[in-house]
């Protein structure tokens, strides 16, 4: 069983949808929590970044944790075509020399105009 | 708004030959990372640098991959003899250091096709 689990989609809206990506965890030691955009052959540039339970809006991003379901969201408002790439969750643990992050395979996202 | 810096953008190379990636993290970051991301998938961490020591390791390929750090400013990653199956995506991250609260800001990556 992977430590992060990720529906990898794709996932398609119409502009202006609501957006709903979901990830879920088997670790009870993650302690940190991030949101990651990847556009095609880019490297990942971090969106949201949580520690602990609750939400935490950033515009037109919600992030969501809940440690308790082991469960955390991403929510996009008014979605554009530019938000078409692929969302990527990311979650700390402790490790040898520091924390080790563990990153979901991804969804992708296309948005139409 | 500084950025990690990474070499070559795209290689493309055939099985048993030897390849090299090499990253240039921003300035004062302490920790470096190796993650490889496979067609697909999220990436997955090849090897983490703290300073010019290794911390982390676990995961690469010893046999094969081979990575340093030696003033612990940039950092090679190698792979040598390369296989059909290492062809992915190479991922250069930083961070001020490594603990949890540290955000790691990757750079463009490097895209490897063996043939």
């Amino acid at each position: 069983q992977k430590e992060v689990e990720q529906d990898p989609g794709p996932l398609s809206v119409p502009e202006g949808a609501i957006v709903s990506l979901n990830c879920t965890y088997s670790n009870s030691a993650f302690q940190y929590f991030m949101w990651y955009r990847q556009y095609s052959r880019k490297g990942p540039e971090l969106l949201m970044y949580t520690y602990s339970s609750g939400n935490k809006e950033d515009g037109r991003f919600t992030a969501q944790v809940d440690k308790s379901s082991k469960y955390i969201s991403l929510f996009i408002r008014d979605s554009q075509p530019s938000d078409s790439a692929t969302y990527l969750c990311a979650m700390k643990r402790g490790n040898t020399g520091g924390f080790k992050t563990i990153f979901g395979a991804g969804t992708r996202l296309f948005v139409k105009a | 708004e500084a950025e990690v810096a990474q070499s070559p953008r795209y290689k493309i190379t055939e099985k048993s030959q030897a390849v090299a990636f090499w990253c240039d993290p921003i300035s004062g970051h302490a920790t470096l990372y190796w993650y490889r991301q496979i067609l697909g998938q999220g990436p997955e961490l090849l090897v983490q640098f703290q300073d010019e020591s290794v911390v982390d390791d676990s995961q690469l390929p010893k046999d094969r991959f081979s990575a340093e750090r030696l003033k612990g400013v940039d950092s090679t990653l190698k792979i040598q003899p390369a296989e059909l199956g290492d062809s992915a995506m190479y991922l250069c991250a930083s961070s001020k250091g490594p603990q949890g609260a540290d955000t790691q800001y990757f750079g463009p990556g490097t895209r490897l096709t063996v043939l």
